[in-house]
């Protein structure tokens, strides 16, 4: 278990339409990552927190942002989703930033259809 | 050309075999080099975390660096079937534009 919790496992919704996912980081981590993995793009960097502020983009499109609340919790908005858009979502904390290792968690699996 | 490449495999050997997953690199700012094992339907799990070349060993895996080489390997002795996932290869670079980039995957079969 490496401490990251992510909410939901599955999402499933149509085109269109706009979802939330959630992760906790370990206990003590100060950075979140987020990262799209597909089978066709393998694991994509999509954008990092540390300590409430956004440190690092990625190849995050304008209809996703992503959020870290003063609790250190972070949330993924994804809207105006697309069948592409279908893929697994995972969190990822380190305690610093930099040249920390990251702990991921399970991910989220999120169906377009 | 990515900057990370990694052979896709599948690579299947028998239970007790010595496995070798490698990975190039071009970028010669990667500094910190790791590597993680995925099981299906799970996040990537951190095995290895490596700074300088050189080995660096923690029970049956072995992570070796070599950066004149820009090449990195993770050895796996005895392997067992349940080390059957894929293993991602990641690295960090310290440039301006701090950024961590996976490879691509190796999928590994344990055969009992």
């Amino acid at each position: 278990d490496s401490g990251v919790t992510q909410t939901p496992k599955h999402l499933i919704t149509a085109t269109g339409q706009r979802v939330t996912l959630r992760c906790s980081p370990r206990s003590g981590d100060l950075s979140v990552y987020w990262y799209q993995q597909s089978l066709d793009q393998g694991l994509q960097f999509l954008i990092q927190y540390y300590n409430g502020e956004e440190r690092a983009k990625g190849n995050i499109l304008e209809r996703f942002s992503a959020q870290q609340f003063p609790d250190l919790h972070s949330e993924l908005n994804l809207s105006s989703l697309e069948l592409g858009d279908s893929a697994l979502y995972f969190c990822a904390s380190s305690y610093g930033t930099d040249n920390q290792p990251q702990h991921f968690g399970d991910g989220t699996r999120l169906s377009i259809l | 050309q990515k900057e990370v490449e990694q052979d896709p495999g599948p690579l299947s050997v028998p239970e007790g075999a010595i496995v070798s997953l490698n990975c190039t690199y071009s970028n010669s700012a990667f500094q910190y080099f790791m590597w993680y094992r995925q099981y299906s339907r799970k996040g990537p799990e951190l095995l290895m975390y490596t700074y300088s070349s050189g080995n660096k060993e923690d029970g049956r895996f072995t992570a070796q660096v070599d950066k004149s080489s820009k090449y990195i390997s993770l050895f796996i002795r005895d392997s067992q079937p349940s080390d059957s996932a894929t293993y991602l290869c990641a690295m960090i670079s310290m440039d301006s534009s701090y950024k961590l980039i996976f490879g691509s995957g190796t999928r590994l079969l344990v055969r009992p």
